[in-house]
């Protein structure tokens, strides 16, 4: 059973840095893209990025350029995010999720974690 | 403003047909396969529709998904009060280099 355990909700401080992760199970952890999602209160999904677990390669959006890092820790088959400068926008609930195969970067995700609620406010 | 466009929201009455909509272009829809998920509040959202129009096993044969040049549908036959819920299209756009997401249209069931 494909599983993924994000990491518990927090409140953060504006200006400071996030990070949250999220681990899996269920499937071979270096076979797949894993994403990172954002929903903010009242707003629809948005896709942050990639990383590739087996290499470490990333795609960003561009709304999160410069701003996000995802790392991906094959020994204990966890995918990290990191956001920086964060501002009251960034609250939001953070979802991981699976993607295609490697080399089939197109499919959308599929599983997905239950998601993480962070609130920046100071 | 989202990449992908679909209507706010939908609504029906239950047994009835809803049908969501969803608008891309040629570097996104047009190019690449497209997902609809079911999104529940608090929930993770659930795939039910990947590859345009193919079913994870357990989603009922009541979802279905279609796809025609640059477009894309997703109809709920049978509509039942726990269909309501957020459903988002998403692909891949090529020129953006990412996931896209529509929206997001909200159904309710009267």
């Amino acid at each position: 059973e494909v599983q993924l355990v994000r990491s518990g909700p927090g409140v953060k401080k504006p200006g400071t840095t996030l990070k949250i992760f999220c681990k899996v199970s269920g499937f071979n952890f270096t076979d797949y893209y894993m994403h990172w999602v954002q929903q903010a209160p009242g707003k629809g999904l948005e896709w942050m990025g990639l990383v590739d677990p087996d290499d470490g390669e990333t795609i960003y959006a561009d709304k999160f350029q410069g701003r996000v890092t995802m790392t991906a820790d094959t020994s204990t088959d966890t995918v990290y995010m990191e956001l920086s400068s964060l501002t009251s926008e960034d609250t939001a609930v953070y979802y991981c999720a699976r993607g295609g195969r490697l080399g089939d970067l197109s499919s959308p995700v599929d599983y997905w974690g239950q998601g993480t609620l962070v609130i920046v406010s100071s | 403003q989202s990449v992908l466009t679909q209507p706010p929201s939908a609504s029906g009455t239950p047994g009835q047909r809803v049908t969501i909509s969803c608008s891309g272009s040629s570097s996104n829809i047009g190019t690449n396969y497209v997902y609809w998920y079911q999104h529940l509040p608090g929930t993770a959202p659930k795939v039910l529709i990947y590859r345009n129009n193919q079913r994870p096993s357990g989603v009922p044969d009541r979802f279905s998904g279609s796809k025609s040049g640059t477009s894309a549908s997703l109809a709920i036959s049978e509509l039942r009060s726990e269909d309501e819920a957020e459903y988002y299209c998403a692909t891949w756009d090529d020129s953006l280099r990412g996931q896209v997401f529509g929206g997001g249209t909200k159904v309710a069931v009267l």
